[in-house]
């Protein structure tokens, strides 16, 4: 079975442009969540997404989004990139809403974002 | 300020040696994760505690959730330099919904 995917795994931006980034859980599985990872915050919850719904969401700004599809595959949004976005962003699948918090996220590999 | 606290930040012993990670809060969580993340990739769960005072055995890993299900530890026996990455607790308080990530200790065994 096919792990996470995340696309693109590398990306250069400027400050003020925007960024989307792709996320592609294992099959079946339909929550993703997605996480920010930098070296001084280290990771945290930005929000997790099921059956097409925001389920939960982190401390973030408005600048983040994200949507899920009927295929679970989700999307994440930053507008109006800052110097403190540039981080490695994780997405993790999982079967069930982590409500349950039993259910184990598999987590894909992560874009690292640089902003410059 | 973090929810998850974990202490050392960083560790590096030589290989054969024994290790103790700890992971503390001052809130009260229905369970914690451990999980391992090595260069370039995500991380990876190892276990999932739930039982305040739960104790599991994972092979050289033991870990401990505590009675008041505010702390939990892990401990490595005779470490090995596959045992090198970022160590990282995780849970959910019972305050609320968001999952948190502790701060993470990064482990480096030496050959």
């Amino acid at each position: 079975k096919a792990g996470v995917t995340q696309t693109p795994r590398y990306l250069i931006k400027t400050r003020g442009q925007q960024v989307t980034l792709s996320c592609s859980p294992i099959s079946g599985h339909r929550s993703v969540s997605w996480y920010q990872q930098t070296p001084g915050q280290g990771l945290q919850f930005l929000f997790e997404y099921f059956s097409e719904t925001q389920r939960n969401k982190g401390n973030f700004p408005g600048r983040f989004s994200g949507r899920q599809f009927s295929n679970s595959r989700s999307e994440m949004n930053v507008s109006t990139l800052e110097l403190g976005d540039s981080a490695l962003y994780l997405c993790a699948s999982s079967l069930l809403f982590r409500g349950t918090y039993t259910d184990t996220q598999y987590f894909g590999p992560g874009t690292r974002l640089t902003v410059l | 300020t973090q929810l998850l606290e974990q202490s050392p930040q960083f560790l590096s012993i030589q290989e054969g040696e024994n290790l103790t990670v700890y992971c503390n809060s001052s809130s009260v969580f229905s369970s914690l994760q451990w999980y391992r993340q090595e260069p370039g990739e995500g991380p990876v769960l190892l276990v999932t505690v739930v039982t305040g005072g739960e104790v599991k055995k994972l092979k050289r890993l033991t870990f401990q959730f505590g009675d008041a299900r505010k702390d939990s530890s892990l401990h490595i026996t005779a470490a090995q330099p596959g045992d090198t990455g970022l160590y990282l607790c995780a849970g959910v308080a019972n305050t609320g919904n968001q999952f948190y990530f502790g701060t993470g200790t990064s482990l480096t065994v030496i050959p």
